[in-house]
């Protein structure tokens, strides 16, 4: 099985900052890597497929990169909706989900 | 519009079953896969499984296989999770999922709004 690892579990920013999240596959999985955005009572939301690809409808400010087994989400200026939880996936073989990184306001 | 609608909440005792639902519109719902994935509260998601509507292949995390069945019926559009006999720890929310085709990716582009299943004596 692919486990998958991301890093930070929390992080705390401001309206403006640039931040990011990693996640680190366990063995090679390619592009083979989607982010999702998670609110309080909703379900997942894609942002980014295949590791650098922006979902339609999805801003600008969101970027992916990477490929192999380390990864990074960035939001270049952190905007009031973007407070939520971010989760890593794999689609290589099947698929697995990163532990989440919640991302508080400071 | 794509749209995946699922079954209401459920409460349930242990050892009891259950089949909740997911309703697909918008799309032709024999050439995308479904997939489910379960939200323990306060927890991450975690993929179950997920089933071709067109000849109902389906595949399964190796930590639910046994545990749950997915299946379909094609002439509702709707995309089924069955347990029977249920456990406390199946308590969460579960989600539909649509697998994305365009990319080759695979990522889940459309999902249902979750299910709670809670499940206590």
């Amino acid at each position: 099985d692919i486990q998958m690892t991301q890093s930070p579990s929390s992080l705390s920013a401001s309206v403006g900052d640039r931040i990011t999240i990693t996640c680190r596959a366990s063995q090679t999985i390619s592009a083979y890597l989607n982010w999702y955005q998670q609110k309080p009572g909703k379900a997942p939301k894609l942002l980014i497929y295949a590791a650098s690809s922006l979902q339609s409808g999805v801003p600008s400010r969101f970027s992916g990169s990477g490929s192999g087994t380390d990864f990074t989400l960035t939001i270049s200026s952190l905007q009031p909706e973007d407070f939520a939880t971010y989760y890593c996936q794999q689609s290589y073989s099947l698929y697995t989900f990163g532990q989440g990184t919640k991302l508080e306001i400071k | 519009e794509v749209q995946l609608v699922q079954s209401g909440p459920e409460v349930k005792k242990p050892g009891e079953s259950l089949k909740i639902s997911c309703k697909a519109s918008g799309y032709s719902f024999t050439t995308f896969w479904i997939g489910w994935v379960r939200q323990v509260p306060g927890k991450g998601l975690e993929w179950m499984g997920i089933i071709y509507p067109g000849d109902s292949d389906a595949r399964y995390n190796p930590y639910f296989q046994g545990q749950v069945t997915i299946s379909v019926d094609r002439s509702l559009s709707t995309a089924y999770l069955q347990w029977n006999s249920l456990r406390a720890s199946d308590t969460g929310i579960y989600y539909c999922a649509r697998r994305q085709v365009l990319s080759g990716y695979d990522p889940f582009d459309y999902w249902g709004q979750g299910a709670l299943v809670t499940v206590s004596s």
